[in-house]
Parts: structure tokens; C-alpha cells; sequence
């Protein structure tokens, strides 16, 4: 598509659900990126992906946060068993393979709430 | 290990102020150097970048320069609009992602 999209943009959800987010990068960009955005805080990395597999998942906060991308395209962030400090914006962005140097393009996000 | 430091905020200032926010980093090698822009209610954009020292990233008035003795780079505008109310996140090309500051909110008044 023309941009990142980003899906849900808005999530509620309770304390100790399972949440899916997903993203949709830029076509033709194999590299792609998900941080997290919380209150008063700066970007947060999770997670990268080279096409289909993830040379870095250093990012991940704890074993209840996962990601997959499928088709060198949309990937998917599962968060199981929500707690309320996973509240936050969860950014996706995406780059042509090898070219960090022209940046990333960013998604609108998905502004996540446990309540 | 690699890192931003910004400029606390939020930063204040009148219509046709003079701008600078203020970045420096610490990294291996010599990374790509990042400016990006979060308006309202919206995601991320760049807003400017440079690749090598001594190169000054430009864009909608706004103005950095890589100065790779001082492992800064500072954002400049000459007079800031309103509409330039953002948050404004400095970033360098860390091993195989970008590392972000944690961004400086400027306010603009008219």
C-alpha cells in the first residue's frame, strides 16, 4: 500500500486477555519494525524482521509478547495476558532491506489500554 | 551502549521565536542521524536526516547539522509557526534499527 497500516488503532481491552495488533508495511519493504510508545516515554524497541524471520527480538519485554510476520508482509504482535503497564502506543514502521539510512516510514499506531 | 540524549521539554516559545532542540548521541561507527516529528493525533514522520559528518539535514525550515567531534545534532528553526507544535523525536541508525530519544514537546503561541 501507499503507507503502514495499523490495526486496530484503538484497543481496550481487560487485564489478563490475549490482544493481537497487526501491521501492514509499505509493499516491497522486507525490513519491518515494531516499538512501543508509552506515556512521557521515548520509543521503546520490540522487535525486527527481515522478511519472515527476526534477527533481533532482543526488544520484547517478556515471554507474553510474540510476533510473526507472514509473506515477508503483515506481521501480527500478540500480547497474552494483558497487564495494565502494556497500556501504551505500539508503533510499526517499515524500510527497504539494507537502507536504515534513508529511515523508517511509521504507522499511526495502535493505542492500547488495560483496564 | 548505543543512545539519545534530547533536550528536556516541553519547550515554550512565541510565534517567529528562534528554535533549538538539542541532541547528542552515543555510537559505534558512524551512523545515519535522524529527525523525526510527531504532530498531534498522529504517527511519526521524518522530518530530516544526515548520512555523513558535516552534512546538514534540511526540511520545512528546519535545519541539523552532523557534527560528528561534538556527536551532535541539533535542531534549529529561525522562526517557529504555531503549526510546529509537535513532539520532535532525534534518532541514529543503531545495529539493525533506529534508536530514539524520548522526545522534546514544543508548544507554540501565537
Amino acid at each position: 500500500g501507499a503507507g503502514v497500516s495499523q490495526s486496530p488503532s484503538n484497543k481496550v481491552t481487560e487485564k489478563g486477555k490475549d490482544v493481537e495488533l497487526r501491521c501492514d508495511p509499505i509493499s516491497g519493504h522486507t525490513a519491518l519494525y515494531w516499538y512501543r510508545q508509552s506515556l512521557g516515554q521515548g520509543l521503546e524497541f520490540l522487535i525486527y524482521f527481515q522478511g519472515n524471520s527476526a534477527p533481533d527480538k532482543s526488544g520484547l519485554p517478556s515471554d507474553r509478547f510474540s510476533a510473526e510476520r507472514t509473506g515477508g508482509s503483515v506481521s501480527t504482535l500478540t500480547i497474552q495476558r494483558t497487564q495494565q503497564e502494556d497500556s501504551a502506543v505500539y508503533l510499526c514502521a517499515s524500510s527497504s532491506s539494507g537502507t536504515d539510512n534513508y529511515g523508517y516510514t511509521f504507522g499511526s499506531g495502535t493505542r492500547l489500554t488495560v483496564v | 551502549g548505543d543512545s539519545v540524549t534530547q533536550m528536556e521539554g516541553p519547550v515554550t516559545l512565541s510565534e517567529e521565536a528562534f528554535l533549538t532542540i538539542n541532541c547528542t548521541y552515543t555510537a559505534t561507527g558512524y551512523p545515519s542521524l535522524f529527525w523525526y516529528v510527531q504532530y498531534p493525533g498522529e504517527g511519526l514522520q521524518l522530518l530530516l536526516k544526515a548520512t555523513k559528518a558535516d552534512d546538514k539535514g534540511s526540511n520545512k525550515g528546519f535545519e541539523a547539522t552532523y557534527r560528528k567531534e561534538t556527536t551532535s545534532f541539533h535542531l534549529e528553526k529561525g522562526s517557529v509557526q504555531v503549526s510546529d507544535s509537535a513532539v520532535y523525536f532525534c534518532a541514529f541508525t543503531g545495529f539493525q534499527k533506529l534508536v530514539f530519544g524520548t522526545g522534546t514537546r514544543l508548544l507554540v503561541s501565537p
